[in-house]
């Protein structure tokens, strides 16, 4: 069954420490995106990865950091650098047909 | 500068009644526009596009690039209609590329 599997659902962070939130997708979908959705503000994209090995950063890619090792797999970390990092994580993979999302992770700061 | 505007947040209907959910764009280029939704507790998926002219769910969308808009209709609303819905452009050339969403709508359709 293909798709994109985002996890972990919910990750508590404490101030001052990074986590990392892992996305994989068994499409084989060279593109994949990490966005931010917050309420009043639709999504706001913060990094992108077209191809294994690349990957630019979006609008608001500040306090993040990515990696794309493999094609499948595109984790994103949420680095202290974040101000304002309790929020909802989506990631996606693109088509010609559009994007496929996964489920999300919500992050909060405690 | 490229943007997708929906200027409201919510958007409140009773059942059998006709909605439409504004999507104003600005692009430079030639434009592929999408409508996403977002049920309770289920993932962002896709609705429609433009470029397949297709009718999902009962809701159509047509792409007007004289007023710049993507307006997503349906002739009578469902309870099973109430969601978010966002309008995205997909910028650049190429048949993926990154997408630009709007703020989001909230349809609530009331019994």
């Amino acid at each position: 069954d293909g798709g994109i599997t985002q996890s972990p659902k919910y990750l508590f962070r404490k101030e001052g420490q990074n986590v990392t939130l892992s996305c994989e997708q068994n499409l084989n979908h060279d593109a994949m995106y990490w966005y931010r959705q917050d309420p009043g503000q639709g999504l706001r994209l913060i990094y992108y990865s077209q191809i294994v090995n690349d990957f630019q950063k979006g609008d608001i890619a500040e306090g993040y950091s990515v990696s794309r090792e493999k094609k499948e797999s595109f984790p994103l970390t949420v680095t202290s650098a974040q101000k304002n990092p309790t929020a909802f994580y989506l990631c996606a993979s693109d088509s010609y047909y559009g994007y496929t999302f996964g489920s999300g992770t919500r992050l909060t700061v405690v | 500068a490229q943007r997708v505007t929906q200027p409201e947040k919510l958007l409140s209907v009773f059942k059998g009644a006709p909605v439409e959910l504004k999507c104003n764009y600005s692009y430079s280029g030639s434009p592929e526009l999408f409508w996403y939704v977002q049920y309770s507790r289920q993932r962002l998926q896709l609705l429609l596009r433009h470029i397949s002219r297709e009718s999902i769910k009962g809701f159509t969308a047509d792409l007007n690039k004289g007023e710049t808009s993507f307006h997503l209709k349906k002739p009578f609303a469902q309870e099973e209609d109430s969601a978010m819905y966002y309008c995205a452009l997909r910028s650049g050339s190429s048949n993926t590329g990154k997408l630009i969403f709007g703020q989001g709508t909230t349809l609530q359709v009331k019994p």
